[in-house]
């Protein structure tokens, strides 16, 4: 079974400062890769989403995550976080050829300072 | 292009009462999921429906929960007799066809609480 760990579970930053939220899964063969964000009181959003080829993906907002197949890791990167990004961040995995259901991890409350 | 339509926004409940929670997909997608979120807590899938089919209910609580997604009409998640521990945000999603390369497109939610 499919499962995603986010070990981050409320991460407080100020304003302009560097940003890495951790992801990890737990499965065994190709994996389809997704980050998802939800502003407060609102629905969950697409940032990012890795299927194939270069590992380095760049999503909305400035946004990237990378994907390194070794570690079982997704991590999500933003160089200087602003205010705005204050929100919870969702990393997710579904198998391609599996039951192509959507795992979620639990989730990680960012606040970020002005 | 209207995203994932879901109804209403705010329900309140009172314990025993019924709950119904409708989710219309995007236009061309073919496949609806609903996925439950508890206060603190991550998204727990709860099951995957296509038109008129059940395909994954293995998220989805033994008893009184249910969900369709008739032919015509929303999908629609039901919960009888609820309780305070069914107090809950419930999204929709939907997906088309290739699912496994586009993702999921969600909802905006129901807030569902029971007094």
């Amino acid at each position: 079974a499919q499962s995603v760990s986010q070990h981050n579970h409320h991460v407080i930053l100020s304003e302009a400062a560097s940003l890495e939220l951790g992801c990890n899964y737990s499965y065994g063969g190709t994996v389809n890769l997704f980050w998802y964000v939800q502003y407060p009181g609102q629905h969950l959003q697409l940032l990012l989403k890795y299927f194939s080829g270069d590992p380095l993906v760049k999503g909305i907002k400035g946004f990237e995550a990378e994907f390194i197949k070794s570690k079982f890791s997704f991590n999500l990167r933003k160089p200087s976080v602003q205010w705005s990004d204050t929100a919870e961040y969702f990393c997710a995995v579904m198998s391609p050829t599996g039951a192509n259901n959507l795992f979620f991890g639990t989730g990680t409350r960012l606040t970020v300072i002005p | 292009n209207a995203g994932v339509m879901q109804n209403p926004r705010h329900l309140v409940r009172r314990r025993g009462q019924e709950a119904r929670l409708r989710c219309s997909p995007m236009k061309g997608h073919s496949h609806v999921y609903w996925y439950r979120q508890l206060p603190e807590e991550g998204l727990k899938f709860m099951v995957y429906l296509q038109k008129e089919n059940i395909i994954d209910e293995s998220g989805m609580p033994k008893e009184r929960f249910s969900a369709e997604f008739p032919k015509e009409g929303p999908s629609i998640l039901r919960i009888q007799q609820v309780v305070r521990g069914d107090s809950a945000a419930y999204f929709c999603a939907s997906s088309p066809l290739d699912r496994a390369n586009y993702g999921y497109t969600f909802g905006s939610g129901t807030r569902l609480t029971v007094v």
